[in-house]
């Protein structure tokens, strides 16, 4: 199956900084999400960019598919930025891929104040 | 728009029990995927349901099924739970017409915390 790999896993911030977060992916892929996990547990969406380039605020993101990565840009960084974020992606596999997110690992943020 | 619910939220239950998720999608989507998280090994697909039938599955027993009905709603079941199936079940919705050959976005719901003993 088609392998997701996120880095770095750990990621300590001083309020105000900003920082890059990347997933390499091993196949082609029809969606790519980001998601921010709460401290409760729900996976919050961020991008839906299976390619190109978004903006939501002082996020963005940017996928170059041929190239098979996706980062994940915070600007400016907050307390309340602090969690795990998740890549996901599903493979461009036709049927056979019908909802099915394949998630990396996960890069664990922290930003202290 | 309501969003992905999930009853119920926690969950604790004995080794040899079974239990039963409920998942709620978004007004309008018509496919449910679960999946489920550990520690050990992260978030993992379980099965996506898609107008009352089974798309695709992942690497999971037959121990873990689950069902669509006709208003979308989905359940899961795990059936002889074992210590190892302690875990959150995450289940999300998607807005997933059949026949296209891309995937929309996903939207989960807060999931349902399972603890065996």
């Amino acid at each position: 199956g088609i392998q997701v790999e996120q880095s770095p896993p750990d990621l300590i911030l001083q309020e105000g900084a900003n920082s890059t977060l990347r997933c390499n992916f091993s196949d082609s892929v029809n969606n790519l999400q980001w998601f921010h996990q709460n401290p409760w547990g729900q996976l919050i969406n961020l991008f839906y960019i299976p390619s190109g380039t978004k903006q939501n605020g002082r996020l963005s993101a940017t996928t170059v598919a041929t190239e098979r990565y996706s980062l994940l840009y915070i600007s400016s960084s907050q307390t309340t930025d602090s969690g795990v974020y998740f890549c996901a992606v599903v493979r461009n596999a036709g049927g056979t891929s019908y909802g099915k997110l394949t998630f990396g690992q996960g890069t664990i943020l922290t930003v202290h104040p | 728009k309501a969003g992905v619910t999930q009853t119920p939220r926690y969950l604790i239950k004995t080794r040899g029990q079974q239990v039963t998720l409920s998942c709620s999608p978004i007004s309008g989507h018509r496919s449910v995927s679960w999946y489920q998280q550990t520690p050990g090994q992260g978030l993992q697909f379980l099965f996506e349901y898609f107008s009352e039938t089974q798309r695709n599955k992942g690497n999971f027993p037959g121990r873990f099924s689950g069902r669509q009905f006709s208003n979308s709603r989905s359940e899961m079941n795990v059936s002889t739970l074992e210590l190892g199936d302690s875990a959150l079940y995450l289940c999300a919705s998607s807005f997933n017409p059949p026949g296209r050959g891309f995937s929309y976005e996903q939207y989960f719901g807060p999931g349902t915390r399972l603890t065996v003993t």
